[in-house]
């Protein structure tokens, strides 16, 4: 089983409808991240947060909120879809300190109708 | 906010030649990490590098932090087809190291 799992692996959903994409771990980490990427343009921080009380904007979190249930799980909601919020999504972890590897899902796409 | 340039954003080459990839900014790093993706998956570690000057080395892969940790730099010797991929470059968010920023990525393509 992967160590960060990412559930849906795809998903297509109409616009102004609300999504939840969920990520878990079993790393223990107590640090969790989401990303998205588009094509050329990398991977963008939306959300990241180091414990179950810590929530902490990243670049790109206007239309996007989320929520940190325990330890383990990280989800990310798009309370009104749109379709400029089509792309990939990747969950990650990391241990605490700089220069601590992330360890990343295998992605979530959206495609927004 | 700082932000990571990469060069050149996308490489064709043949199998055997030799490659370098960029990453720069005006800002000061901490630490800088390099990571490859495939397509189909998420990122992967590939080194991180943390002192001015510092250059490692992954069998062909070498990176190299500029002195004033405002650049990286990524050489291959002898690119593969298994090279295929995108090249990450990654650093700290903010002065506080929270959490990391990309650059837009490198994307290598080796054919034989």
């Amino acid at each position: 089983d992967a160590d960060v799992t990412q559930t849906p692996r795809n998903r297509i959903t109409k616009t102004g409808k609300r999504i939840m994409l969920e990520c878990s771990q079993t790393k223990g980490h107590d640090r969790m991240y989401w990303y998205r990427q588009d094509p050329g343009l990398g991977l963008q921080l939306i959300y990241y947060s180091f414990d179950v009380k810590d929530i902490n904007k990243g670049e790109i979190s206007d239309g996007y909120s989320v929520s940190r249930q325990a330890q383990a799980k990280f989800s990310l909601s798009l309370e009104s879809a749109i379709p400029n919020q089509t792309a990939l999504y990747f969950c990650a972890t990391s241990d605490p300190g700089q220069g601590a590897s992330l360890f990343f899902g295998q992605g979530t796409r959206l495609t927004v109708v | 906010t700082q932000l990571l340039e990469q060069s050149p954003q996308f490489l064709s080459i043949q199998e055997g030649e030799n490659l370098t990839v960029y990453c720069n900014s005006s800002s000061v790093f901490s630490s800088l990490q390099w990571y490859r993706q495939e397509p189909g998956e998420g990122p992967v570690l590939l080194v991180t590098v943390v002192t001015g000057g510092e250059v490692k080395k992954l069998k062909r892969l070498t990176f190299q932090f500029g002195d004033a940790r405002k650049d990286s730099s990524l050489h291959i010797t002898a690119a593969q087809p298994g090279d295929t991929g995108l090249y990450l470059c990654a650093g700290p968010y903010n002065q506080a190291g929270t959490a990391l920023i990309f650059g837009k990525g490198t994307t290598l393509s080796v054919s034989s």
